[in-house]
């Protein structure tokens, strides 16, 4: 299967910190990635669609001032989660269809972000 | 909301088939079954997925019932490594947008014992 992988896989950070997220396929070409959370025994949420030379598309309730989305290339999206407050600790997932969007979504590793 | 259903936990014993139950009654034409799961700690894994014929690759068999209204994933010869949440979802293909994106639930968290 296509490769996707994330940078850092675990950030710890101080309150009022921006902290940035890659989300890069490896193997493949995206033009849309996906980003998700996952808080602890809970499912995974989709926050936002990332869209390659296009504005994101954001979840109903996520902030887009909040979290920054750029889709820089066509084998790289960023997340950064502006003036992180502790209950934005989370797992955050991206992933990637290769070849469009209407194809499998194949998921990064996730990066564990803990904000004191 | 998911528009699935599937239990929330099952138990299978080393080496033995696990089989995944999942209930989609509200299956739309055009909507395919995916299946991933998600080990401790890491990004979900694509398994498999199928429209209405049961598809097998080298990690599981996938069943569809003629009515697709349920399905059940196999897993011929469970090994530890496969304790893990499944989770089975109803997707669309060939739309962009949110329309094709993945909405999990809570899955089946499969423990594999030795």
């Amino acid at each position: 299967g296509a490769v996707v992988s994330q940078h850092p896989s675990r950030v710890i950070c101080k309150s009022g910190t921006s902290v940035k997220i890659e989300c890069r396929s490896l193997d493949f070409q995206a033009t849309t990635m996906f980003w998700y959370r996952q808080f602890p025994k809970q499912s995974l949420m989709l926050m936002a669609t990332s869209n390659e030379g296009s504005k994101a598309t954001y979840e109903q309730g996520v902030e887009k001032d909040k979290f920054l989305i750029n889709h820089a290339s066509l084998t790289l999206s960023t997340l950064t989660v502006t003036s992180a407050h502790p209950e934005d600790s989370s797992f955050y997932i991206c992933s990637a269809p290769p070849g469009g969007v209407m194809n499998t979504q194949y998921f990064g590793p996730g990066t564990r972000l803990t904000v004191l | 909301d998911a528009k699935t259903t599937q239990p929330p936990s099952m138990d299978c014993a080393e080496g033995r088939a696990a089989n995944l139950p999942c209930n989609h009654s509200t299956i739309s034409g055009n909507e395919y079954v995916y299946w991933y799961r998600q080990i401790h700690s890491q990004g979900p894994q694509y398994i498999i997925h199928g429209l209405k014929n049961n598809e097998t690759n080298e990690m599981a068999s996938l069943i569809i019932t003629e009515d697709r209204k349920s399905s059940t994933l196999i897993l011929p010869h469970a090994t530890l490594r496969d304790t893990a949440v499944y989770y089975c979802i109803v997707r669309r293909e060939g739309y962009g947008g949110s329309q094709g994106n993945l909405i999990f639930g809570k899955g089946t968290k499969l423990s594999v014992k030795p």
